[in-house]
């Protein structure tokens, strides 16, 4: 199915540990996106890329890092993980343009301990 | 990007039409209007999007005044499972810019029957 994946969806950390969230889409949109939910609270913007071979701070990036392996694939990295960190982390993508808004991932639940 | 601003809930029964006015006093020319629903456990969904006038699909209808400072979506006849989150947001969605939006707190949307 088309659309926008991503893995793990589930994930417990301890404090000081990393690791990297994968997301992928497979529609051929040109830019991608990560966010975080905190529990009742809206969506923020981590980091962004607006095209393949570029990325951009978004609101709240410290403590994070993202790749932009190809145009399909976005990764966010967490160096070393804080009880701050733990949220809902969103991947979305976006062919901009075409007038069809942002398509966004199940999430990946992240809990640092 | 433009601020928006919108009210925090809203309470509906089963059957009504429902109006949420967002309003974005700061748009820039080039700023689409956007608007995602979000459920519980799940990733933003887009509804629907305009530059002015009025837009409508099979799910809602946007409203945008002339001078495009606030615009309304309106969902008919809502169910119980139109309870949940919307997001109104603003920003550049044309082919040769970023695509990036910033989310608020949106307004959560409670269906009664």
């Amino acid at each position: 199915n088309a659309g926008v994946t991503q893995t793990p969806k589930f994930q417990v950390l301890k404090t000081g540990q990393s690791m990297t969230l994968q997301c992928a889409q497979d529609m051929n949109h040109n830019s991608m996106y990560w966010y975080r939910q905190d529990p009742g609270m809206g969506l923020r913007l981590i980091y962004y890329s607006a095209s393949e071979g570029t990325t951009d701070k978004g609101e709240v990036p410290n403590g994070y890092n993202v790749s932009r392996l190809n145009k399909r694939e976005f990764s966010l990295r967490l160096e070393s993980a804080a009880p701050s960190q733990t949220s809902v982390y969103f991947c979305a993508s976006i062919l901009t343009g075409a007038g069809y808004g942002y398509t966004f991932g199940s999430g990946t639940r992240l809990t640092v301990v | 990007l433009a601020k928006t601003t919108q009210p925090i809930s809203m309470d509906s029964y089963e059957g009504q039409e429902v109006n949420i006015t967002c309003s974005h006093n700061n748009i820039a020319t080039n700023d689409y209007i956007t608007w995602y629903q979000q459920f519980p456990s799940q990733g933003p969904r887009f509804i629907i999007q305009g530059y002015k006038t009025k837009v409508t699909n099979e799910v809602a209808s946007l409203f945008i005044p002339a001078d495009r400072k606030s615009s309304t979506l309106s969902l008919p006849r809502v169910s119980l499972s139109d309870t949940a989150v919307y997001y109104c947001l603003v920003g550049d969605m044309g082919s040769s810019n970023t695509g990036k939006l910033i989310f608020g707190q949106g307004t959560t949307l409670q269906v009664k029957p």
